[in-house]
């Protein structure tokens, strides 16, 4: 069956540009997470929705951080203004309703110029 | 606040032998463990977890051992293959026992080299 699949696999952008990274989580899973991760280091957590609220976003690092899941499906990550320091490995999972396994998607690797 | 320490960075064993990645963490908090595999290019992709009531668990050739005293745990890896070279991360979350998956703290990642 079909996995968690985020897109675009790869984005480049310029500094205080504005970019939109997706998240399509398996179908069925009402739980969906996002998590950043830099080279080297392991997953942190930014954000988590349940259903169509975010039911967590204490890991955004600031209000340049943004994210999205109005149908509580597909899930929309946003970055405005971006910064070099925002290069990194962006990672989504998902997890059926009351079950603690979360799946991850290949992530989509971020380079702001 | 680094909550999940993880070491070592990195470890290489020799084929058939077995490796072994430690965890301890702070937040007595915590009573969900998973550790999670990641091969280069690819999201990670859970191996095995403990719940803080068992000492032990074990899934083939992969066992984590609990320690809640001293709020450590450890992943060992019996009959370590080549295919196993990768980056391995514990985690740790809080959980109640009738919810759903919650935020997962990592640890730093160890990367795994099984020479043959």
């Amino acid at each position: 069956g079909a996995g968690v699949s985020q897109t675009p696999s790869n984005k480049v952008t310029e500094k205080g540009k504005y970019v939109e990274l997706r998240c399509d989580p398996i179908s069925g899973h009402t739980a969906l997470y996002w998590y950043r991760q830099s080279l080297g280091q392991g997953p942190e957590f930014l954000i988590y929705f349940q259903g169509t609220g975010a039911a967590d976003d204490s890991g955004l690092p600031n209000d340049r951080f943004f994210a999205v899941r109005p149908e509580g499906s597909v899930s929309t990550l946003k970055i405005q203004r971006t910064e070099r320091g925002d290069s990194a490995v962006y990672l989504c999972a998902s997890s059926p309703e009351l079950a603690t396994e979360q799946f991850f998607g290949p992530g989509t690797r971020l380079t702001v110029l | 606040q680094q909550q999940v320490k993880q070491s070592p960075q990195s470890l290489i064993v020799q084929k058939g032998g077995i490796s072994i990645i430690n965890c301890a963490y702070e937040n007595t908090a915590f009573d969900y463990f998973p550790w999670y595999q990641q091969f280069p290019g690819k999201g990670p992709a859970l191996l095995i977890a403990i719940r803080p009531d068992v000492s032990e668990k074990k899934e083939g050739r992969f066992t984590i051992s609990f320690n809640k005293s001293a709020k450590q745990f450890s992943l060992h890896i019996m009959d370590s293959q080549p295919g196993d070279s990768a980056t391995y991360f514990c985690a740790a979350s809080p959980q109640g026992l009738f919810q759903g998956a919650q935020k997962l703290v990592f640890g730093q990642g160890t990367r795994l080299t099984i020479n043959p």
